[in-house]
């Protein structure tokens, strides 16, 4: 089964650093996803991707995040300053067309802001 | 802003029947999606109802009513592997993003 694949695990840094979560989604998926998920908290949308550019983004998709897809396979989500409130879990996903068959999610990265 | 609702937690015993219910008050609706959630896991899709009524897989079934904003989970013949979170999303007219509940915690018993 293909899968979703996020790096790394688990990411501690320090407030104000910047960093860099990264994903490889499913080979032939054309519509790329970032969400997180606080700790006891809903899933929330950050921001999808279709054709080499943003097609939504959220509220909480503010400056400070930015996603890009540098080569034919991954898929990027930065984060310029970190904050203490940006500790999360971030979820990629990816579908293919359409919504039918849902969305494949990544394991997650685990991000710690100290 | 968008509204779906789910009961918080349910508990019920191996090989029985549950039912988790979601409302949902959005602004457009292109569908409704359960997905199940192990802790500390990925949400795994689970069921997609765009149409009123029954969709059925396997031990589990989902119903939506698009006139009355609601929707529900079926689980038969429970296992202890079923529990977990299980959560209610919606998506909006010409949207791929989704909206998410808060989520159902449901604990098996034996």
């Amino acid at each position: 089964e293909p899968e979703v694949t996020q790096t790394p695990s688990h990411q501690v840094t320090q407030m104000g650093q910047e960093v860099i979560l990264r994903c490889v989604p499913i080979s032939n998926h054309l519509y790329f996803y970032w969400y997180r998920q606080i700790l006891g908290q809903k899933v929330e949308f950050l921001v999808s991707f279709y054709n080499n550019e943003i097609s939504e983004k959220s509220e909480i998709f503010d400056d400070q995040f930015s996603v890009e897809r540098p080569d034919g396979s991954n898929f990027t989500l930065k984060i310029r300053s970190t904050k203490l409130e940006d500790s999360a879990m971030y979820f990629c996903a990816s579908t293919r067309q359409g919504l039918k068959n849902g969305y494949t999610f990544g394991s997650g990265t685990r991000l710690t802001v100290v | 802003g968008q509204n779906i609702d789910q009961p918080t937690e349910m508990t019920a015993t191996e090989g029985a029947i549950v039912q988790i219910n979601c409302t949902y008050q959005t602004s457009g609706f292109n569908g409704l999606f359960w997905y199940q959630q192990h802790a500390g896991e990925a949400p795994t899709f689970l069921s997609y109802n765009v149409l009123d009524g029954l969709e059925e897989k396997g031990r589990f079934s989902s119903f939506l009513s698009r006139s009355k904003g609601y929707s529900y989970l079926l689980l038969k013949e429970l296992q202890m592997k079923d529990s977990a979170s299980y959560l209610c999303a919606v998506a909006l007219t010409g949207a791929n993003n989704l909206f998410f509940g808060t989520g159902t915690r449901l604990t098996v018993i034996p």
